[in-house]
């Protein structure tokens, strides 16, 4: 089985600055990997998805996350915050060979004026 | 088009009393997921169907814990009876197809067994 590492439960961080949210999984096999974002009173959605192909992956709204397979990462990033950020994230993988599907414990991030 | 509906969005039940939830999932998703969310904690996967067939049951608490998907369209997932560990959210979630399909999210039901 799988196991999804978010070593980060909460990231503070001032608008406009930077921000990384870290995932690891646990096997190398083949894996599909998502970030879903959960805003305030709002149900969870995704925001990104590495399937194949180019190991960068990016969202509608500045989001960009790479798929390192040596790693086993999946990393979110954003160059610039804004309030609006302000969620919890998940990141989730699925294993290729079984169908099953595994969410991390989620990364709070306050975005602060 | 309407999301994915579920009811009831919040349940308040002693313990050893029964609880059912409810999901109407999006139009056309054949495939419907039961999550499991407790506090500070990702959600867990319950169940997954395949339109009627429930293809993943492995994490479901088969002794008092059933899910049913009739017709392939909306589903219920029952707790008989409830523990107060149980006291979680449960998610219900739909896609057009397989696990690479985006998963789309209902508000949840937040339940309390006291």
């Amino acid at each position: 089985a799988q196991s999804v590492t978010q070593l980060d439960s909460q990231v503070p961080v001032f608008e406009e600055a930077p921000v990384e949210l870290r995932c690891n999984y646990s096997s190398s096999v083949s894996v599909y990997l998502f970030w879903y974002v959960q805003y305030p009173n709002q149900g969870l959605q995704l925001l990104l998805k590495y399937l194949s192909g180019s190991t960068l992956v990016e969202s509608i709204n500045g989001f960009e996350a790479e798929f390192n397979k040596s790693q086993t990462s999946f990393h979110l990033r954003k160059p610039s915050v804004h309030i609006s950020d302000t969620a919890e994230y998940f990141c989730a993988v699925s294993d290729r060979d079984f169908n099953k599907f595994y969410f991390g414990s989620g990364t709070k991030l306050n975005v602060k004026p | 088009e309407a999301g994915v509906v579920q009811s009831p969005r919040y349940k308040i039940i002693e313990k050893k009393q029964p609880v059912a939830f409810w999901c109407n999932p999006i139009s056309g998703h054949n495939t419907l997921y039961w999550y499991l969310q407790n506090l500070g904690q990702g959600p867990e996967l319950l169940i997954r169907y395949e339109n009627e067939e429930a293809v993943d049951d492995s994490q479901l608490p088969k002794d008092r814990f059933s899910a049913e998907r009739l017709k392939g369209v909306d589903s219920t997932l029952k707790i008989q009876p409830a523990e107060l560990g149980d006291s979680a959210v449960y998610l219900c979630a739909s896609s057009p197809g397989t696990v690479t399909d985006t998963q789309y999210f209902g508000p949840g039901t937040r339940l309390t067994v006291l």
